[in-house]
């Protein structure tokens, strides 16, 4: 397969810590993404990579991407209750336009 | 962003019917993806759905069993055919509005079969 995998699949904090979620992928990419989904619903598109770049930041969210070790992290700082979903990572791949998704992080804040 | 609906939100079905999911796109587009998302699990791309051509299906996925239709640029339907408990999941259209990798998802159709 050449899904992506996601740690922790389960993540538990307080409000107002930073979470921090990693992805791990198997081939060549043109580029990474985030999404976020709530509660079973449509997913939100959160910050794209490409695969020349390191690192970008999108308000209150940082991404980095290590593509010789083929993986990515998301990190949410001053996290709030509202940021309590499942995030996914998905890659697509040199020449395809599909997206493979990883398993996905179940992220839960604590008031 | 685009601004994505589908129809229905949600359904209850018996085992060895069919049901057709719409997807409408606010505006034209080339690609349309239809995945799978069955419960507690990630999303799998069932097929690719270009307006004019036949559907591309992913490996596991069958015209058969999930034949799509993509009359024109801003429409597709997905049929889930002959269903069983097993396809109970939720699924969701997506869209490639300007071909630079990033996806917009519709809210998704919540399939429970019986």
């Amino acid at each position: 397969s050449q899904q992506g995998e996601e740690d922790p699949q389960a993540l538990s904090i307080q409000e107002g810590e930073n979470a921090t979620m990693n992805c791990s992928y198997k081939t060549s990419i043109n580029n990474l993404q985030w999404y976020r989904q709530n509660s079973g619903r449509g997913l939100v598109h959160l910050i794209l990579i490409r695969s020349n770049e390191r690192e970008k930041h999108s308000g209150r969210l940082r991404v980095t991407l290590d593509t010789s070790k083929k993986s990515s992290s998301l990190l949410i700082t001053a996290s709030r209750a509202a940021d309590t979903a499942s995030y996914f990572c998905a890659t697509d791949f040199q020449g395809a336009q599909k997206l493979v998704f990883g398993q996905g992080t179940r992220l839960t804040i604590n008031p | 962003s685009a601004v994505i609906s589908q129809k229905p939100s949600r359904d209850i079905c018996q085992r060895g019917t069919s049901l057709t999911i719409q997807c409408q796109v606010d505006s034209q587009v080339t690609m349309m993806f239809w995945y799978r998302q069955q419960p507690g699990q990630s999303l799998t791309l069932i097929a690719t759905a270009n307006q004019g051509s036949e559907a591309t299906y992913e490996s596991g996925f069958v015209i058969d069993k999930f034949p799509i239709s993509r009359p024109n640029l801003t429409f597709s339907t997905l049929t889930v055919s002959n269903m069983s408990p097993e396809d109970s999941s939720i699924y969701l259209c997506s869209v490639d509005r300007t071909g630079g990798g990033t996806q917009y998802f519709g809210p998704g159709t919540r399939l429970l079969v019986l």
